[in-house]
């Protein structure tokens, strides 16, 4: 079974531009999640998307958004680029089950898009 | 609010030393899963383990094994006769989506 992939894994872009990641998910997982890894504030939670919904969100501004597609592929876009932007985003897919109401279930990473802001 | 802390920032020991990485987290709910994760050098997180919180069972696979305390809110990783390929970052995580900072280890030959 093939795992998650992303596209692209680097990309350089400068202040004030726009950026989109994508992200196809492990077969047959139909959530999403995604996450900012940088050194200063580890690796944190954007959002998670499941049956083309946004289920969970983290605390990022509204320049960062994604949405999810019927065959569960999934796209981050970060808006007006900042340098506090460069980072390594990774997804990671699941089935997407939850256990009391929450989403609990593992989850498999993707390689990660190394995205870099001058 | 969940919160995980990994209060080791990084870890240095010689190879076929034991080594325990240490994961306490904060939480008021009653039923929880928690992960472990490892990322190597080359940035991939690898799933290692998931548990929740009725089964306090410590788990063994290999040379690794998990203590789940309830009653502590830990849940401790032991490298037992640690290799260098077990050089990475290891976070443990709550619930999915919180993860702690993070546990830098490195295995000298």
């Amino acid at each position: 079974k093939a795992g998650v992939t992303q596209t692209p894994r680097y990309l350089i872009k400068t202040r004030g531009q726009q950026v989109t990641l994508s992200c196809s998910p492990i077969s047959g997982h139909r959530s999403v999640s995604w996450y900012q890894q940088t050194p200063g504030q580890g690796l944190q939670f954007l959002f998670e998307y499941f049956s083309e919904t946004q289920r969970n969100k983290g605390n990022f501004p509204g320049r960062f958004s994604g949405r999810q597609f019927s065959n569960s592929r999934s796209e981050m876009n970060v808006s007006t680029l900042e340098l506090g932007d460069s980072a390594l985003y990774l997804c990671a897919s699941s089935l997407g089950r939850l256990a009391g109401g929450h989403s609990t279930d593992t989850q498999y990473f993707g390689p990660g898009t190394r995205l870099t802001v001058l | 609010a969940q919160k995980v802390t990994q209060a080791q920032t990084e870890i240095s020991v010689v190879e076929k030393e034991d080594v325990t990485l240490d994961c306490v987290y904060e939480t008021r709910d009653t039923t929880y899963y928690l992960f472990w994760y490892k990322q190597p050098p080359s940035g991939e997180l690898v799933f290692l383990i998931r548990r929740n919180s009725f089964d306090e069972q410590n788990e063994i696979s290999g040379r690794y094994s998990w203590n789940f305390q309830k009653s502590t809110s830990s849940f401790n990783f032991t490298i037992t006769a640690s290799q260098v390929v077990d050089s990475a970052v290891y976070f443990c995580a709550f619930n999915k989506f919180y993860f702690g900072s993070g546990t830098k280890l490195n295995v000298k030959p």
